[in-house]
C-alpha cells in the first residue's frame, strides 16, 4: 500500500514570494490534515478535512495560507505572501475517518525556507 | 488547556543500553495516547498508542509504553537501544473534544558506538 505522497521535498522562496505543497493521502482516507512543523517543535494542526470539506482551520492563517481539497482526494496547501516565519516543514497526513484518535498516517513532508 | 510536555529536549544513550523518553499530558478526560517517531527527512511513524485496556502497551521496533493516570505520565521505553533508534520522538494526545492531535515538543535521541 502507498503511503502518503508530498511534493515537492524542499522549497526555498524568498520573502512574499507565493508557494503551493501538494499532497496525496492514502488511498481510502476520507480524512486529510496539514501541519506545521517549526524546528525544534512538534506539528501544529493547520486545517483538517473530510472528504473535500473543511472540519476545523481554526489554526490557519487565513490571511496568507489557503487550501483545498477538490474532490475529496488529493490537497493543496498554498502560501501567499510568505514571511520569514513560515521556515517550515509541511507535513500531510491522512485517516481512514476522523474521530476516536483514528491512526494518522504521514507524509515526508516539504521543507520550506523563506529567505 | 490542554497540553503534552516531553521533559528531555535531547536524551544520549549508549547502543545496548536502556531507555526511557519522559511524557506528560494535560488533559481532564480519559486520554487517547500515541509515540511517533522522526527520522531526519521523513515523515512520522507511529511506534504505539494507548485507548484503553492494559496500560502497558507493546509497539513496534521494541518499544513499550506505560499509561500512569496517577501521574499523568505514558513513558516510552526499550530495554536496549540500536544505533538505527536515534531519532526525534514526539508524544501526543488526541483530544475528543476537539479532535486534535497535540504534539509535545520532541526529544531528540542521540545513540553512542
Amino acid at each position: 500500500e502507498a503511503g502518503v505522497a508530498q511534493s515537492p521535498r524542499y522549497k526555498i522562496i524568498e520573502k512574499r514570494q507565493s508557494v503551493a505543497f501538494w499532497c496525496n493521502p492514502i488511498s481510502g482516507h476520507a480524512t486529510l490534515y496539514w501541519y506545521q512543523q517549526i524546528l525544534g517543535q512538534g506539528p501544529k494542526l493547520l486545517i483538517q478535512f473530510q472528504n473535500n470539506g473543511v472540519v476545523d482551520d481554526s489554526q490557519l492563517p487565513k490571511d496568507r495560507f489557503s487550501a483545498e481539497r477538490l474532490k475529496g482526494v488529493d490537497s493543496t496547501l498554498k502560501i501567499q505572501p510568505a514571511k520569514l516565519e513560515d521556515s517550515a516543514v509541511y507535513l500531510c497526513a491522512s485517516s481512514l475517518i476522523s474521530g476516536s484518535g483514528n491512526e494518522q498516517f504521514f507524509g515526508p513532508g516539504t521543507r520550506l525556507t523563506v529567505l | 488547556a490542554q497540553s503534552v510536555t516531553q521533559p528531555d529536549i535531547h536524551i544520549t544513550v549508549s547502543e545496548g543500553a536502556s531507555l526511557e523518553l519522559r511524557c506528560n499530558y494535560s488533559y481532564g478526560a480519559t486520554p487517547y495516547l500515541f509515540w511517533y517517531v522522526q527520522s531526519p527527512g521523513q515523515g512520522l511513524q507511529l511506534l504505539l498508542k494507548y485507548f484503553s485496556g492494559d496500560t502497558l502497551v507493546q509497539g513496534i521496533k521494541g518499544f513499550e509504553a506505560e499509561f500512569k493516570r496517577s501521574q499523568s505520565s505514558f513513558n516510552l521505553r526499550k530495554p536496549s537501544v540500536h544505533w538505527s533508534d536515534a531519532a526525534e520522538y514526539f508524544c501526543a494526545v488526541w483530544l475528543s473534544n476537539t479532535g486534535k492531535l497535540i504534539f509535545g515538543q520532541g526529544t531528540t535521541l542521540q545513540v553512542k558506538p
